[in-house]
Formats: C-alpha cells, structure tokens, sequence
C-alpha cells in the first residue's frame, strides 16, 4: 500500500535561515510526488513536483524539494525563510492512478 | 486560465439536516474531480472521487454521497448530517491521472 510519512509535526525556524520539511514515501513502482501549502482556512496550492528526472525540483515562491530515491524522500527545501512561509505544509505521492496520498502534513512556523 | 469554485464558504448546520456542497471547475474540460475532508486543519481524507460525468468512487463508507450531473460540477449531499461530519471539506481537480490537483477554496461545515 502506498504511504506518505511527513515526521515532524511542527518544524520552527528563524526568519533568513534555511528551512527542511522532511518526507518520505512508500510505494510500488515510480512515483509522482508532490509539495502542498495550506493558509489558515483557505484551499491547499501546489508548490512542486516530481515526475521524473533531474532529482531537484523547483517551484513556487523560491521553494526546492529533492528526490532520493534510496532514502525515499522528498524533503522540501528553502534557502532562506521568509515569515510570510508560515503555513502547514503536506507531502503526497501516486503512482499514475487517481488518488493521491497525502501526509498528515508539517506547521512551519517562521520567527522574526 | 482555470478556477474553481466552492460553496457555501461556511456552514452551520443541524444534527439530522440534509447538506448540499457544489463545486465547479472553469477552464478545462473532463477534469478528475475530487472531495477530501480535512479535520482539525490537519490531514486530508479522500471522500469521493469521479473521472467523468455520473462516475462516482467512493474511498470511505458513510452517510455521504456525491454526485457529477456535469462535466464541471462536483456535488456532496447528505440525507441526515451528523456531529462527525463537521470539518473542512475541500472539492479537488486534476487534469490527468499523474498530475497535480488544484483546489477550491473550502467549506468549513459546523453540524451542532
């Protein structure tokens, strides 16, 4: 059965500091993995994803996210942290059917 | 560019009363569509899902039911609400079995 593990319900850092909201996954077969963030009582946004190929991902808002394939990660990835990053933040995988699997998902809190 | 709706944002409604939640998507055709409900702003739980008009697949058995009467109308009904059914509900579509979802922007239902 397909899993997604996000380990840290709460992850604090300070404001200019890199941040890392860790995931991992597992699944048969390759995976689609993908990066959500959610405001306070709004829809969640896509952020990132991964297909295939080069194992480090761009997206939204200077976001980064690295596929390891040994490991079974995804971990999202910040150089520098902004406040305006706070937010609750959930990982999810398939494998080309219709569902996806999403984590319980991380509060990233950023502090001034 | 594609946007999808939901409504009510918020609703309060009786133990016992039936409960009607639309959503629709504009911009695209033959979209997947999708409902989740989400707890205490934490997980998602996937509720239905549909790949085309009167497809439904339902992931977890209860008293809810969803119906697709258009391309790009996703509906979530009630008969009789009850108090766990409160939460977050979110309406979902992606364009393809391996993509990404975009989401509305929630219902937040209060059963008393």
């Amino acid at each position: 059965a397909q899993s997604v593990a996000q380990p840290e319900d709460q992850v604090n850092v300070a404001e200019g500091n890199p941040l890392t909201v860790k995931c991992t996954y597992s699944v048969s077969g390759n995976p689609y993995l993908f990066w959500y963030v959610q405001y306070p009582n709004r829809g969640l946004q896509f952020l990132l994803k991964y297909i295939t190929g080069d194992n480090l991902v761009k997206g939204s808002y200077g976001f980064e996210a690295e596929f390891n394939k040994s490991q079974t990660s995804f971990h999202l990835k910040k150089p520098s942290a902004l406040v305006s990053d706070s937010a609750l933040y959930f990982c999810a995988v398939k494998t080309g059917g219709f569902k996806t699997i999403f984590g319980a998902g991380t509060r990233l809190f950023v502090k001034a | 560019s594609q946007t999808i709706h939901q409504w009510p944002a918020t609703l309060v409604q009786p133990v016992g009363s039936p409960l009607s939640l639309e959503c629709t998507v504009e911009g695209t055709s033959n979209p997947n569509l999708y409902w989740y409900r989400q707890a205490a702003g934490r997980g998602l739980q996937l509720l239905f899902y549909s790949v085309g008009i009167g497809q439904i697949s339902s992931e977890v058995p209860q008293n809810l039911s969803a119906s697709r009467p258009q391309d790009r109308q996703f509906i979530l009904s009630s008969k009789k609400l009850l108090l766990s059914d409160s939460g977050f509900y979110l309406c979902a579509w992606g364009a393809i079995a391996g993509a990404e979802q975009f989401f509305g922007p929630g219902t937040r239902l209060t059963v008393l």
